[in-house]
């Protein structure tokens, strides 16, 4: 059964550094892995999607990285600033059973 | 370009009743998926629908059912309405069934409370 940890559960940080948060799965048999902003209260929005073939990938200050070996995927975020802060969610689409299950997300809170 | 759209936004039900929540995918998007996210957590798969036919399902009761209709607009039932039913709830869209591993859009979610 495919579980998807992230850590750390939160994490402030000052504005202007540079972050990597963390998400491990424990079933290297996923399709893809994507990760997602989610504002409180509100719904999610896609931030990066990489697939089972490839290793990383990167949109502005934003690179997400993929070890299926490993079981393991990151999200850096360079120059963070305070409208960064919200919940980010990594999430593997399963091989078995093309089911997406979701970490349960590190919140961001960037200090001005 | 319209995105994920769902409606109600926010409701509130007594248990034992029935609800309905709605969602219209991305425009040229045909699959949809439902997902509940409790407070505090990850959002949870309920089911997934393709061409107007439940392809994937979670651990969900049968009190959870589904619909697509053929303009791929999707509905989500719930039955019997318990207190820890009470969650955000989101539509995601997809182009093609989830084995294609397509990038998931989501909605801004229908907000349920169960009194």
């Amino acid at each position: 059964k495919q579980e998807v940890t992230q850590i750390p559960a939160a994490l402030s940080v000052p504005e202007g550094e540079n972050l990597v948060l963390n998400c491990s799965f424990t079933d290297s048999a996923i399709y893809n892995l994507q990760w997602f902003r989610q504002d409180p209260g509100k719904g999610l929005t896609s931030l990066l999607l990489i697939q089972s073939s490839q290793r990383e990938q990167t949109s502005g200050r934003l690179n997400a990285s993929l070890d299926k070996s490993s079981g393991r995927s990151t999200l850096y975020i360079a120059a963070s600033q305070p409208g960064d802060s919200a919940t980010y969610l990594c999430a593997g689409l399963n091989t078995g059973g093309f089911k997406t299950i979701f970490g349960a997300g590190t919140r961001l809170f960037v200090k001005a | 370009d319209a995105g994920v759209t769902q409606s109600p936004t926010h409701l509130i039900k007594t248990r034992g009743q029935q609800v309905t929540l709605r969602c219209s995918p991305k425009s040229g998007h045909d699959t949809v998926s439902w997902y509940q996210q409790a407070l505090g957590q990850g959002p949870q798969f309920i089911f997934q629908y393709y061409e107007e036919e439940e392809r994937q399902r979670g651990n969900f009761p049968d009190r959870f059912s589904g619909h697509q209709y053929p303009n791929y607009s999707s509905e989500l039932n719930v039955n019997a309405l318990l207190l820890g039913d009470s969650a955000l709830y989101l539509c995601a869209s997809s182009l093609g069934p989830l084995e294609l591993a397509g990038e998931l859009f989501f909605g801004e979610g229908s907000r349920l409370t169960v009194l």
